[in-house]
Formats: C-alpha cells, structure tokens, sequence
C-alpha cells in the first residue's frame, strides 16, 4: 500500500536554508507534490514534480528527487518568518480509465522559522 | 493559480442536524473533487472522489449514507454531513483537480455540540 512519511518538525533561523525530507513506498508513483499549509487554513500548492524528473526549481524552492531511495526534499532557500507553516509531501499514482489519480499525502512538517 | 472556494468557513451546528458544505472551483472546471478531514495535527485523510454527474467514489470506512456527495456541475460540489455527531467534528477541505495539479479549498471548520 501506499504509505509516505515526514519528519514532524524543523526549525531554522531566519536567512537559513529549510530542507523538508519525505520517503514513499510506491515505486510507480507518477507526481510528487509538496504542499503548505498555515494554521487553520487550506493547503497550498507550492511545487511538483513529475517521476521522471531529478530536480525542480522554482524561486526560492528546489525539490529533489530520487527515485531509487523514493526519496523527495524540499529545499528553502533565505528561509522567511512567513515561510513558518506546515509541509505535506504528496504521492500520486496512475489513475483509472476515468483519470483519477489518487493523492496520499505525508504526515506533514511544521517548520518553524526562528527571527 | 487555480481558486477553489468553500463555504462556509466555520459551522457550529446541534447533535442531529445536518450540514452542508460547498465547495466551488472558481476559474477553472473540475470533472473530479475530493474532499478531505483532517484531525488536529493530523495529515489529510481521502474520504471520497466527486466525479460530475457520477455517484462519488469512498473509501473504505467512510458512511456514504452520513456524508452525503454531491457534484452536480464542473464547478460545484457538497458535502453533507447527516445526522451530525460531535465525533464529526473536524476540519473539512475539498479539492479539485486540473489536469496534474490539485488545488484546495481553505477548508470548513465543523464544530457539533
């Protein structure tokens, strides 16, 4: 089954670098995606990437992938106060003949970022 | 980016009584919504895929007859929460999706007393 895990908490002074692990067991997942949410909100897209990928950049976020440990990071360059929220890392697998692509998510990370 | 909205944000309602949820993709057509519970400090948790003009998909242990689905158009979908129970209380977020990226609502606050 699938099954995707997080570290529960980071914490990093502000100007530093975050970077956000997360391990997945399904090999033939097809997305990746990272997610944050702020408290008592919804949860934001931030990035993806697609299996066949190795790296991803986008701004201040660089997501690594490798698929041979099923391995997925999250980097945050110049991490900001405002950056402090919690980061879901999310599987998605091939979807049916309708197209559904099942997501599981992580556990989630708090980061805290320390002024 | 895509905006999904729901509403309401926040619903404290009676032991027995039902709600509904909206959910809403507002720039953009969804043919699947999911929606979400999620615990305190707790990861999302799958309850059921919305297919328009289909009979939702749930998964295993979620009462289809207790939370009620609807997705009548490609921009509408409901969650109704039946004969609600104080153990339903929780954070409730739809999605919906646009070819690979899934977009989410900023979630429903139920509360049953």
């Amino acid at each position: 089954g699938e099954d995707v895990e997080q570290s529960l908490f980071l914490s990093v002074r502000e100007g530093d670098s975050s970077v956000i692990n997360c391990t997945y067991t399904d090999s033939s997942s097809t997305y990746l995606y990272w997610y944050k949410q702020e408290p008592g909100a919804g949860l934001q897209l931030l990035t993806y990437i697609f299996s066949n990928m190795d790296m991803k950049q986008d701004q201040r976020l660089t997501v690594l992938l490798n698929k041979k440990d099923k391995h997925l990071s999250l980097r945050i360059a110049d991490t900001q106060t405002g950056d402090s929220a919690i980061y879901f890392c999310a599987e998605s697998m091939g979807g049916n003949s309708g197209g559904y692509q099942k997501v599981t998510f992580g556990t989630g990370t708090k980061l805290q970022v320390i002024p | 980016g895509a905006v999904v909205s729901q509403h309401p944000s926040r619903v404290i309602c009676k032991s027995g009584t039902s709600v509904k949820i909206e959910c809403r993709s507002l720039d953009f057509q969804a043919t699947t919504m999911f929606w979400y519970r999620q615990f305190p400090k707790q990861s999302l948790m799958l309850m059921a895929t919305s297919n328009e003009g289909s009979k939702a998909t749930y998964e295993q242990g979620v009462e289809k007859d207790k939370f009620l689905i609807n997705h009548a158009s490609l921009t509408l979908s409901t969650l109704t929460v039946t004969s609600a129970h104080p153990e339903d209380s929780s954070f409730y977020i739809c999605s919906a999706r646009t070819g690979f990226e899934q977009y989410f609502g900023p979630g429903t606050r139920l509360t049953v007393t």
